[in-house]
């Protein structure tokens, strides 16, 4: 079952701002939101994950609305190097769980 | 460079050779997992061993069979496999198998099985 939502492909200018949304419509008050992402041919990287407020590290920020039922990652000024697959994923706080990554957001930072 | 190795980096395999993927990771960490991805389609865990043993098994065929020695290093004997179980073979390692804080996955670069 499907928890997470996200667009299949989105493009964004070289230097731009790229906000990637999430839905997660189901999601229970024990359980994290997380991003990871994929470039091409090579393992997922984790970039950052939150509860409900919102987060910032030197990679990216989150924005999780008030109900936490959707979420925003966004990359300040994208780079070329952005170019990747971008996953939205709910995990739960301490139980024995794992994730399970969906399809995905593919993001292409055009120059 | 993540702190999590795979070895080999590209393996093409007959369908009744056996062979073996090694990880290694240098973290620290109690859990380790073992990823296939197929072209076109989202990551799917097969294996999770926590604290060496392991405690999911996502209904994977036989022909693949996992070994974790020890807390850094963790096995995928692969033999008799399909064409179709060409693949990339993702390890993962966290620092224990939980939610939350705690559960932040360092992913090695992978095996690219090819099976003829």
């Amino acid at each position: 079952d499907a928890k997470t939502t996200q667009p299949p492909s989105m493009d964004c200018a070289e230097g731009r701002a790229a906000n990637l949304p999430c839905n997660h419509s189901t999601i229970s008050g024990n359980e994290y939101v997380y991003w990871y992402r994929q470039i091409h041919s090579q393992g997922p990287q984790y970039i950052i994950h939150g509860l409900k407020n919102n987060e910032t590290n030197e990679m990216a920020s989150l924005i999780i609305t008030e109900d936490r039922k959707s979420s925003t990652l966004i990359l300040p000024h994208a780079t070329l190097r952005d170019t990747a697959v971008y996953y939205c994923i709910v995990l739960q706080w301490g139980g024995n769980n794992d994730m399970r990554f969906g399809a995905g957001t593919r993001l292409t930072v055009k120059p | 460079e993540t702190g999590v190795t795979q070895t080999p980096r590209h393996l093409v395999m007959g369908m009744t050779n056996k062979k073996s993927l090694k990880c290694e990771q240098h973290l620290g960490h109690n859990a380790m997992y073992w990823y296939k991805q197929s072209a076109k389609k989202p990551l799917e865990l097969m294996f999770v061993y926590n604290f060496k043993e392991q405690t999911e098994n996502n209904s994977v065929p036989s022909r693949f069979s996992p070994e974790c020695p020890n807390s850094s290093h963790l096995f995928l004997h692969l033999h008799t496999l399909q064409p179709e179980d060409s693949a990339l073979y993702l390890c993962a390692s966290s620092p224990r198998r939980t939610g939350g804080s705690y559960n932040e996955q360092f992913f090695g670069p992978g095996t690219r099985l090819t099976v003829l």
